[in-house]
């Protein structure tokens, strides 16, 4: 069955570091992979997006990349900060243009 | 620019009720898709709408509806309320269909539903 999987464990990070957050997906061939960030009480927003053709996307602190031969996006956040404290979603786009998340990684930073 | 608003932000239904929920896309957005949020896990879609037909459906049963109006507004209905319907409903525009390929998703801070 199709499936795709974040951190089950929430992530805490010291202030400064980077923090690298995994998606994996089986049964998928998705054209498409976005980042979001959710907030407590908050809709999602987006962060990034990746197509398949490309390894690599970066913005600011953030970076995504996006393997299709291990089915996985690796998303990290270099120089972290408490502000970046937040949950934080993968999203699918599959040939059929359905989109599935993933369940989220919490992300804690400490100063 | 206002973004993706929705109403109202907080409801209390009880079992075997019906509740309609509204979303005001941005202004020149033609897709709006709707997610329901489980406490604890990811946005599952629910449905999409463009140009005020319906263009995809998740894995939900019929108790549950929507509808797209000719400003591009929309109301999900969800008829016979169960426990299980409890949730947070959020609403997402984008420019473009295929929800978000070639467009983010822009969401609105969802309807937190309760039902007793």
């Amino acid at each position: 069955s199709q499936k795709i999987e974040q951190n089950s464990e929430a992530l805490n990070i010291q202030e400064g570091k980077t923090a690298t957050l995994t998606c994996n997906y089986t049964n998928y061939s998705p054209a498409y992979l976005q980042w979001y960030r959710q907030d407590p009480g908050r809709g999602p927003v987006f962060l990034l997006l990746i197509r398949e053709n490309e390894k690599e996307k970066r913005k600011e602190r953030l970076k995504v990349t996006f393997d299709t031969t291990l089915k996985q996006s690796l998303f990290h956040i270099t120089a972290s900060q408490p502000a970046d404290s937040a949950t934080y979603l993968c999203a699918l786009y599959s040939s059929a243009s359905k989109i599935i998340f993933g369940s989220g990684t919490r992300l804690s930073i400490r100063p | 620019d206002a973004g993706v608003t929705q109403s109202p932000t907080h409801l209390i239904k009880t079992r075997g009720q019906q509740v309609t929920l509204r979303c005001s896309p941005i202004s020149g957005h033609k897709s709006v898709s709707w997610y329901q949020q489980v406490l604890g896990q990811g946005p599952q879609f629910i449905f999409q709408y463009y140009e005020k037909e319906e263009r995809g459906r998740g894995n939900f049963p019929d108790r549950f509806s929507a509808r797209q109006f000719p400003n591009y507004s929309s109301e999900l209905n969800v008829n016979a309320l169960l426990l299980g319907d409890s949730a947070l409903y959020l609403c997402a525009s984008s420019l473009a269909l295929g929800q978000g390929a070639h467009s983010p998703l822009h969401f609105g801070n969802g309807t937190r539903l309760t039902v007793t």
